[in-house]
């Protein structure tokens, strides 16, 4: 099956810097979406990006399909403590609708 | 934008009880429901799809006699988990989807004691 492995698993952040995290896969995704889940919550929607090449900006987020439509990466610019919580990839195949395949996170943690 | 509302957001059981959790789609229509299973520090893993009308359709490895999945409208699908054992101690995650793609339920912790 699909398997998205997504680095790097944590990393420490300190406010004002930036982050950068990345998922790869095996095969080829038709829509690669980057989630941020909270304790407690459910992952909520951050970028979404539907064609390879794509570069897509949220505020301070970045996120890009590549070319290969294998990977993807995700960057946050001058981070700020709100930023901190599980950060993680999805993958789509096929058509509109399909499962979507998670990638393992990225958890952001502030820097003691 | 579509909201997705589950409850409970938490319950405790006692083993040997079924337990069900809802999952409603508040302002959308939805033909198709996810449900995934989170333990601590892992990704979320897929359980099934369910489709209104219609049977669900598991991943491998899930029993779908121990989760009984029904989606008869298109506005709710429930997840049950029946015999609940200490194991299936989880975080329970429904996922809709709209035209506006895929949103996420705010989860079901369960404890099974």
């Amino acid at each position: 099956g699909q398997q998205l492995n997504q680095s790097p698993q944590s990393m420490f952040i300190q406010e004002g810097e930036d982050v950068s995290m990345n998922c790869t896969s095996s095969s080829i995704f038709n829509t690669w979406l980057w989630y941020k889940q909270d304790p407690g919550e459910g992952p909520v929607l951050l970028i979404a990006l539907y064609k390879a090449g794509e570069l897509t900006s949220n505020g301070r987020l970045t996120a890009q399909f590549g070319i290969t439509r294998k990977d993807s990466f995700l960057n946050i610019s001058a981070s700020i403590p709100s930023d901190v919580g599980i950060y993680f990839c999805a993958g789509q195949f096929g058509a509109a609708g399909n499962k979507l395949t998670f990638g393992g996170g990225t958890r952001v943690l502030v820097k003691p | 934008g579509a909201v997705v509302s589950q409850h409970p957001s938490w319950v405790i059981c006692k083993s040997g009880t079924s337990v069900k959790i809802e999952c409603r789609s508040l302002d959308f229509q939805a033909t198709t429901m996810f449900w995934y299973r989170q333990f601590p520090k892992q990704s979320l893993m897929l359980m099934a799809t369910s489709n209104e009308g219609s049977k669900a359709t598991y991943e491998q490895g899930v029993e779908k006699d121990k989760f009984l999945i029904n989606h008869a409208s298109l506005t709710l699908s429930t997840l049950t988990v029946t015999s609940a054992h200490p194991e299936d101690s989880s975080f329970y995650i429904c996922s809709g989807l709209s035209n506006y793609g895929y949103t996420f339920g705010s989860g079901t912790r369960l404890t099974v004691v």
